[in-house]
């Protein structure tokens, strides 16, 4: 199985800052033939579901704000956020729909500092 | 809007089988373009890809519960289900259904998804 590892388990960032969720695969996730990097990023509010927020590691779902942004290489993966605000404390997940088993990693917790 | 909801027992004794049912709102399930998941977290520990059913039956399951696992829709009822056998404390998570987006080669993403439901396996 594709082993999916995140940094770091939590982290606390001031309001209008920057955070940076790291996200690192066992094997690539680049399908060299067109390209594509198979890597989603989830946010789970508290009491919510999971809901996607960007697809093919860069690709903001349709509503995401544009401070949310997802970048990579075939292993190595970053979600960011530009300038942080209140409603996105949550606990954020990366998922590889490469090869199957699709796995997920351990999340990381966002929180106000 | 597609909107999806599980429903099932919340406590299961060890041993039984577990069994949930999606209910899909906002779309057919036998529409041709999606495909309907399950992905479980057990508490304080990652999500798990359970499952992924398609409107003709065909399904995909993940390797590690794939001999304890069985998945059926009910197009009628425009839901599809989740039956674990011989459950243990180690199948004790919030379960989650949800839409499987996928292209002619590959499944993709999960969107939406349920609220999702606790199950405690547990005599």
């Amino acid at each position: 199985d594709i082993v999916m590892t995140q940094s770091p388990d939590s982290l606390a960032v001031s309001l209008g800052e920057r955070a940076t969720i790291n996200c690192k695969s066992s094997q690539s996730i680049l399908y060299s033939s067109n390209n594509k990097k198979y890597l989603a990023w989830y946010q789970q509010k508290p009491g919510q579901p999971p809901q996607l927020l960007i697809s093919w590691a860069s690709t903001r779902k349709s509503g995401v704000p544009d401070r949310f942004s997802g970048s990579g290489s075939g292993t190595d993966f970053t979600l960011t956020i530009s300038s942080l605000q209140a409603e996105d404390v949550a606990v954020y997940y990366c998922q590889q729909f490469y090869f199957s088993p699709y796995t997920f990693g351990q999340g990381t917790k966002l929180e106000i500092k | 809007q597609l909107q999806l909801q599980e429903s099932g027992p919340g406590l299961v004794k060890p041993s039984e089988t577990l069994s949930l049912t999606c209910i899909v709102s906002g779309a057919s399930i036998s529409n041709t373009n999606y495909y309907w998941g399950w992905i479980r977290q057990p508490p304080g520990k990652e999500l798990e890809w359970i499952g992924t059913i398609y409107y003709s039956g065909s399904t995909h399951y993940n390797p590690s519960l794939k001999s304890r696992l069985t998945m059926s829709l009910d197009t009628s009822q425009n839901q599809f289900s989740l039956q674990l056998s011989s459950v243990t404390a180690a199948d004790t998570a919030v379960y989650y259904c949800a839409r499987h987006i996928s292209d002619p080669e590959y499944f993709n993403w999960f969107d939406p998804w349920g609220q999702g439901t606790l199950v405690t396996v547990s005599s």
